[in-house]
C-alpha cells in the first residue's frame, strides 16, 4: 500500500538557519505530493504541493521538488524564522483516489 | 479554498459519555472526511462522510463507535460514543472539491477523563 516516510524529529535550529525535512514515498502510479503545516493549537494548512514529476512547489520561502527517480519530496527553506515553528507533514494522494496518506510529522522549533 | 468551521474547538468529557463534533463548510463540497490525530502522532482517516448515505469507514473504525451524519453538502457531524481515555485526540474535519487539495478545520481537541 501507499506510505510516506518522513524524517523524524524533533528538529531544533536557530533563526536564519537552513532547514531540510526529508520525505520519501511508496505508491503505485503517479501520486500528488503535499506538505502540510500545523502551527501550535491549529489545524493543518496546505503549505505547498506538486502534482507531477519534476514539479517544484513553493510557498512562504519553502520549496519541495517532486523527484520520481528517488521517490522523494524533501522540504527546504534557506532561512527559517521563529514563526516557522510548527509540525510539518508530508502527504500523498493517488490520482485515482481521494485519500491522503500522511507521514508521521516532524516537529520543528526555531529559536531566536 | 474552503472555510471550515469546526465546533467545539476543545472539550473535556467524562468517560462513558458521547460528544458530537460539528463541521460546517462555507460552500458545497463533494468530499468530507474525519481524521483522528492521537497525541504526538500523525493523522489517521476515520471515515468518509457521504451525503445522503452511510459513511465509509476505514479499517479499525466502526459506526457504533463513530457515527457520522452528512445531511447536505456543507455540513457533517462526528460522534465519539462511549468515550474512554484512549479516545483523547484531536479530531479534524477535512473537505475536498474535485481535483483540488484537501482543506482542514482547526480541529477539536478532546480530553476524556
Amino acid at each position: 500500500g501507499d506510505s510516506v516516510t518522513q524524517m523524524e524529529g524533533p528538529v531544533t535550529l536557530s533563526e536564519e538557519a537552513c532547514l531540510t525535512i526529508n520525505c520519501t514515498y511508496t505508491a503505485t502510479g503517479y501520486p500528488s505530493l503535499f506538505w502540510y503545516v500545523q502551527y501550535p493549537g491549529e489545524g493543518l494548512q496546505l503549505l505547498l504541493k506538486a502534482t507531477k514529476a519534476d514539479d517544484k512547489g513553493s510557498n512562504k520561502g519553502f520549496e519541495a521538488t517532486y523527484r520520481k527517480e528517488t521517490t522523494s519530496f524533501h522540504l527546504e527553506k534557506g532561512s527559517v524564522q521563529v514563526s516557522d515553528s510548527a509540525v510539518y507533514f508530508c502527504a500523498l494522494k493517488r490520482s485515482n483516489d481521494y485519500k491522503l496518506s500522511f507521514g508521521a510529522g516532524t516537529t520543528v522549533t526555531v529559536r531566536a | 479554498s474552503a472555510v471550515i468551521s469546526q465546533k467545539p474547538s476543545r472539550d473535556i468529557c467524562q468517560r462513558g459519555t458521547s460528544l458530537t463534533i460539528q463541521c460546517q463548510v462555507d460552500s458545497q463540497v463533494t468530499m468530507m472526511f474525519w481524521y483522528r490525530q492521537q497525541p504526538g502522532q500523525s493523522l489517521t482517516l476515520i471515515a468518509t462522510a457521504n451525503q445522503g448515505s452511510e459513511a465509509t469507514y476505514e479499517s479499525g473504525f466502526v459506526i457504533d463507535k463513530f457515527p457520522i451524519s452528512r445531511p447536505n453538502l456543507t455540513f457533517s457531524t462526528l460522534t465519539v460514543s462511549n468515550m474512554s481515555p484512549e479516545d483523547s485526540s484531536i479530531y479534524l474535519c477535512s473537505v475536498e472539491r474535485q481535483n483540488t487539495e484537501a482543506f482542514f478545520g482547526q480541529g477539536t481537541r478532546l480530553t476524556v477523563v
